[in-house]
């Protein structure tokens, strides 16, 4: 099983600021298949970036996500009121599948 | 457009069952893997099981192997979840969702296990 591992727990920053969360494996993910997903208070999660850097539908350009093998980077280019939430990614590359602890964006 | 709907969540005393049901709508059911995830209160996400399109491919998490069983049925577009031998620890909100990265997700239904 491939253990994903987000770094930092919780980031604080301010409205306008940049935002990069760190997703790391365990072991090399196959064909980079690592998706990051936002989840607001009370709401379901929603899929923001897939293929590691593949946004989808709707999803605005300030998302972007890079990296392969075992480390994965999600970056806010300037944080909006909307984007503090917990993101968590996601392998999906070699089953069983598998989550990250998530990393908290909160203001600071 | 895409939708997905939970139901079947409730209060089970342990080492009783439950089935949830998804049904989905907006979309070719057939065509996709569906998948189901959880998130126990409070906690992050995890992920349950897979079934292809044709049902031929599944997988589950260890840590619900032998107890839950994954099934869909593409004439209804509905997806399922049959949960047995059910304990504390898989209370949780389930989440169905579309695809292996989880491109769309339902709201959600939660099932709690308690005495």
């Amino acid at each position: 099983e491939i253990v994903l591992t987000q770094s930092p727990g919780t980031l604080s920053l301010s409205p306008g600021e940049r935002a990069t969360l760190s997703c790391r494996a365990s072991q090399s993910v196959s064909s980079d298949y690592v998706a990051w997903h936002q989840q607001k208070p009370g709401q379901a999660p929603k899929l923001l970036i897939y293929g590691a850097s593949s946004r989808a539908t709707g999803i605005p350009d300030r998302f972007s996500g890079s990296g392969s093998g075992t480390d994965f980077t999600l970056t806010i280019s300037r944080l909006e009121p909307e984007d503090f939430a917990v993101y968590y990614c996601q392998q999906y590359g070699s089953s069983p599948f598998t989550f990250g602890p998530g990393t908290k964006v909160d203001i600071k | 457009q895409v939708q997905l709907v939970e139901s079947g969540g409730g209060l089970v005393k342990p080492g009783g069952s439950l089935r949830l049901s998804c049904a989905a709508s907006g979309f070719a059911f057939s065509d996709y893997y569906m998948t189901w995830i959880r998130q126990a209160p409070g906690k992050g996400l995890e992920w349950v099981s897979y079934i292809s399109g044709y049902g031929n491919t599944i997988d589950y998490a260890d840590s619900v192997k032998g107890r839950f069983t994954i099934s869909r049925d593409n004439a209804k577009n509905s997806l399922y979840l049959q949960m047995d031998s059910l304990r504390a620890d898989d209370t949780a909100v389930y989440y169905c969702a579309r695809g292996r990265w989880a491109v769309y997700w339902g709201l959600g239904t939660l099932v709690t296990v308690s005495s």
